[in-house]
This record gives structure tokens, C-alpha cells and sequence, in this order.
């Protein structure tokens, strides 16, 4: 099993609107959770990263939370665009000082018009 | 951009081929790595090198054959590959190795389709 699963799978959206797409995470002990942005073609590009202390982050209009009590994370996006249209994914990283990153599958976003 | 070029963007190879991909990255970075991403599935890390040494080998067939010979390229050889290897090859980088810690930089990947 993923120690990383994200919900939905994908989802699609009217633009101007909000939407919030989930992180739950099994990773211990935790380091950090970051959330990339991959568009269609692409590779992933970070939105977001956050340590045990931090619950909220933003970036423009993409907003990150973290529970790390519960092992949740949550990707908030605000008044939704055409370009926010792309796979958003969820990493999850351990304490320890390698390269290992358990990823999650991704929520697919697509934005209408 | 990210400061990662892969090339090609696109590839299409018979089973008894033999390719080769690319990757670049002008950040001065220490480490890079190879991940496969399948569609639907998490990206899996192929390779590490750091410091030009490779220092993780996921449990990779040896159809897939890495090359480093500096900091900065990184090469992913491949032969006889089958089509289940079709998928997404993202190479990324990082400044010291211990992604864990480090933000990682992705190049745009290579789409590979074997026939």
C-alpha cells in the first residue's frame, strides 16, 4: 500500500471557483510535505513546502495545510483558471538524510471555462 | 524553466532498439536522478548519483543502463527494452543529495513508447 494516497483522482471544476484536493500520508517520522504542480507534457514543478511546524502555506492563489496529529494534508485553490488545469501531487519525505520520497498518484484538475 | 533540459521530448523504439536519453541541468547541482512515472501511478525513483557516484539503484532491470559523467549530464541508456517500460522519464536534480531535505528541480521528460 502507497504510503501516500491523494483523493480525489481527479476532478474538474468551472473556472472561478474554489476547490481542495486531500493528502493522507502513513510516512514516519515526518519531515516534510510538499505539493508539485505537473501540467500535461511537463515535468512536476514545487508549489509548496512544509515542515512539522508549519499548517498553512500559500503561493498566489494555491494554499497548502498540514496536520501533521493526523497525517493530513489538504491543496486549496482559489478562484480557479484555466491554467490551474494540471495533475497536482502530493510528496511526503521521512527523517532522514537520503533521497527517498514517497509520492503520491496525483489529483487530475481540470478547469472549464 | 527549471534549469532541467531533457531531450528528446519524445520517443518511439522497437523492442531490439537501442536509445539513449538525456538530461542537463545548469543549476550547479550535486545530484541527479531518474524517476519513471506510468500513468496513474506515483513516480518511482530509478537512480541516484551524487556527486557523479551512483549511490542508489532501485531494483532497476539492467535493460535500463544510467551514465554520469558529470555533474551536470546525466544519461539514461537503453536495450531491449519491453512495453511495459513505456512511460514518462523525468530526470530532476538537487544541490547535495538528500532530497529529503532539498528541493528537487524536474526536467520536462521524456515520453517513451516502446513497440
Amino acid at each position: 500500500k502507497n504510503q501516500v494516497e491523494q483523493s480525489p483522482q481527479s476532478l474538474i471544476i468551472l473556472e472561478g471557483k474554489n476547490c481542495t484536493l486531500q493528502c493522507n500520508y502513513t510516512v514516519s517520522p515526518f519531515s516534510n510535505l510538499r505539493w508539485y504542480k505537473q501540467d500535461t507534457g511537463r515535468g512536476p514543478v514545487s508549489l509548496t513546502i512544509m515542515t512539522f511546524s508549519e499548517n498553512t502555506k500559500s503561493n498566489g492563489r494555491y494554499t497548502a495545510t498540514l496536520d501533521a496529529d493526523t497525517k493530513q494534508s489538504s491543496l486549496h485553490i482559489t478562484a480557479s483558471q484555466l491554467s490551474d488545469s494540471a495533475s497536482y501531487i502530493c510528496v511526503v519525505s521521512a527523517l532522514s538524510n537520503d533521497y527517498k520520497l514517497s509520492f503520491g498518484a496525483g489529483t487530475t484538475v481540470t478547469v472549464r471555462a | 524553466e527549471t534549469g532541467v533540459t531533457q531531450t528528446p521530448r519524445h520517443l518511439v523504439m522497437g523492442m531490439t532498439n537501442k536509445k539513449s536519453l538525456k538530461c542537463e541541468q545548469h543549476l550547479g547541482h550535486n545530484a541527479m536522478y531518474w524517476y519513471k512515472q506510468s500513468a496513474k501511478k506515483p513516480l518511482e525513483l530509478m537512480f541516484v548519483y551524487n556527486f557523479k557516484e551512483q549511490t542508489e539503484n532501485n531494483s532497476v532491470p539492467s535493460r535500463f543502463s544510467p551514465e554520469c559523467p558529470n555533474s551536470s549530464h546525466l544519461f539514461l541508456h537503453l536495450h531491449t527494452l519491453q512495453p511495459e517500460d513505456s512511460a514518462l522519464y523525468l530526470c530532476a536534480s538537487s544541490q547535495q543529495g538528500f532530497a529529503t531535505n532539498e528541493k528537487l528541480f524536474f526536467g520536462s521528460g521524456t515520453q517513451l513508447s516502446v513497440l
